[in-house]
């Protein structure tokens, strides 16, 4: 089973829609938590991070559900600059330090 | 402008030609690291360094090298590549205290290996 897991779709909606995905994660201790985004495989970038009272940023809106062990990534009033694969993303407190990354899930938002 | 960089962005290669893959940042993050994406397995650590002279394995660290000399430099080393290792490969770097800070990612570089 892998750590973090995404449905990598693609979701193809239209603009002015709403889009939400989902996340789950397998290590209980996982520590913090973030969506990325990256286009047609350039660098991922961070979209923002993910805090178990939810957070907002303009039209996008994510979640943490600890009990349940998921994030969700919302997505209102979606725009064709919205096209790209959302990447989630969580850390753990290990040695390691590092990134565990989903698969990504893609969306393509059309006119 | 605060940025990771790397080098070569495109490189293709033939099977047991040593080749070295340059990363470079200019923010004085002292975290850095280096993932490989293929597809439908997402991002996967191969390596990554706490400090200078400071490295460790990551999830696939196999076929690979590195080294941490300087700071702001960290090179990732193919000594024999093989066609497995084809593949988008990204640095990144982040300050110490990773779980409130982003890591900030290179622009990456393709590797084909025939």
């Amino acid at each position: 089973r892998k750590e973090v897991e995404q449905d990598p779709g693609p979701f193809n909606v239209p603009e002015g829609a709403t889009v939400a995905f989902n996340c789950t994660y397998s290590n209980s201790a996982s520590q913090s938590f973030f969506w990325y985004r990256q286009d047609c495989r350039k660098e991922p970038k961070l979209l923002m991070s993910v805090y178990s009272s939810g957070n907002e940023d303009g039209r996008f809106t994510a979640q943490l559900n600890r009990a349940s062990q998921y994030i969700s990534l919302l997505i209102r009033d979606s725009k064709l600059s919205d096209s790209a694969t959302y990447l989630c993303v969580v850390t753990s407190y290990t040695g390691r330090r590092a990134l565990t990354f989903g698969s990504g899930t893609r969306l393509q938002v059309q006119p | 402008e605060a940025q990771v960089t790397q080098n070569p962005r495109y490189l293709i290669t033939v099977t047991g030609k040593k080749l070295t893959v340059t990363c470079s940042q200019n923010m004085n993050h002292e975290y850095m690291s280096w993932y490989r994406q293929d597809p439908g397995l997402g991002l996967r650590q191969i390596y990554y360094s706490m400090n200078v002279e400071v490295t460790d394995k990551g999830d696939v660290p196999e076929g690979y090298k590195v080294s941490r000399k300087e700071k702001r430099n960290f090179p990732l080393i193919l000594e024999s590549p093989s066609p497995n290792q084809t593949s988008l490969y990204f640095c990144a770097s982040s300050p110490v205290g990773l779980y409130k800070e982003t890591q900030y990612f290179g622009p990456g570089t393709r590797l084909l290996v025939l």
